[in-house]
C-alpha cells in the first residue's frame, strides 16, 4: 500500500462548479497535511495545510481532514480554467526525519 | 514564506559524468530535502540534508550516487554521480519547517 494515495485523473470539471480531490495515508501517526498545486513545467507551490480535524477554509479553497478515516480532502469552489493543475497531497508524521511525502497527484481540468 | 534558489535550472551532461546541484534558502530553516520527478510522475524523496551530518537517504538511493552536503542551515548541495540516461529528470530542492516546505524551480538534468 503506498503511502499517500490520490486518484490520478484528470478530474474534469465545467468553470463555476466545485472540484473535489481526494486523498488517503496510511500512517496514522501523521500530523501535518498539505495540498500543492503544480502547473506543468514548474514546481509545486504550497496552497493550504491542515493539522487538525474538520474543515479549513481559504478563499476558495477548503481542506477537509478526517484523522479516523486517514482521509484528506481539497475543494474548490467557483472553478476557474487557470485552476487546471495538478494537485500534489502531502502528509508529514511524527517520527524519523519528519519528511513529507507526497502522493502521485490529481490532475484538474476545469472547462471553459 | 522562504525563498529558494536552485541552481543550475537545466543542463545537459554526458554520461559517466557528475553534475552538482545548489539549493539556497533565504532564511533560517528546519528540514532540507532533496526529491525527483520524472516527467508526469510525482515526487520522490531521495533523502533528507541534515546539516553538519550525512543525509538520510530514502530506499532505492545511496549516497555514493546521490551524495549531499549541507553545511549550514540554508545551503545545501546534491551531486549526481556517475551519471546515466536513466538519471534524466527534474530535481527539486525543497526547505521548510514544522508548518510547511516551499520548493526551488528545480534543475532539469538531461544525460546523453
Amino acid at each position: 500500500q503506498k503511502e499517500v494515495e490520490q486518484n490520478s485523473g484528470p478530474l474534469s470539471v465545467p468553470e463555476g462548479a466545485i472540484a473535489s480531490l481526494n486523498c488517503t495515508y496510511s500512517d496514522r501517526g501523521s500530523q501535518s497535511f498539505f495540498w500543492y498545486r503544480q502547473y506543468s513545467g514548474k514546481s509545486p507551490e504550497l496552497i493550504m495545510s491542515i493539522y487538525s480535524n474538520g474543515d479549513k477554509e481559504d478563499g476558495r479553497f477548503t481542506a477537509q481532514l478526517n484523522k479516523a478515516s486517514q482521509y484528506v480532502s481539497l475543494l474548490i469552489r467557483d472553478s476557474q480554467p487557470s485552476d487546471s493543475a495538478t494537485y500534489l497531497c502531502a502528509v508529514r508524521g511524527i517520527s524519523g526525519t519528519y519528511k513529507y511525502i507526497f502522493g502521485t497527484g490529481t490532475r484538474l481540468k476545469v472547462l471553459a | 514564506s522562504a525563498v529558494i534558489s536552485q541552481k543550475p535550472s537545466r543542463d545537459i551532461c554526458q554520461r559517466g559524468t557528475s553534475l552538482t546541484i545548489q539549493c539556497q534558502v533565504d532564511s533560517q530553516v528546519t528540514m532540507m530535502f532533496w526529491y525527483r520527478q520524472q516527467p508526469g510522475q510525482s515526487l520522490t524523496l531521495i533523502a533528507t540534508a541534515n546539516q553538519g551530518s550525512e543525509a538520510t537517504y530514502e530506499s532505492g538511493f545511496v549516497i555514493d550516487k546521490f551524495p549531499i552536503s549541507r553545511p549550514n542551515l540554508t545551503f545545501s548541495t546534491l551531486t549526481v554521480s556517475n551519471m546515466s540516461p536513466e538519471d534524466s529528470s527534474i530535481y527539486l530542492c525543497s526547505a521548510g519547517t514544522d508548518t510547511e516546505a516551499f520548493f526551488g524551480q528545480g534543475t532539469r538534468l538531461t544525460v546523453v
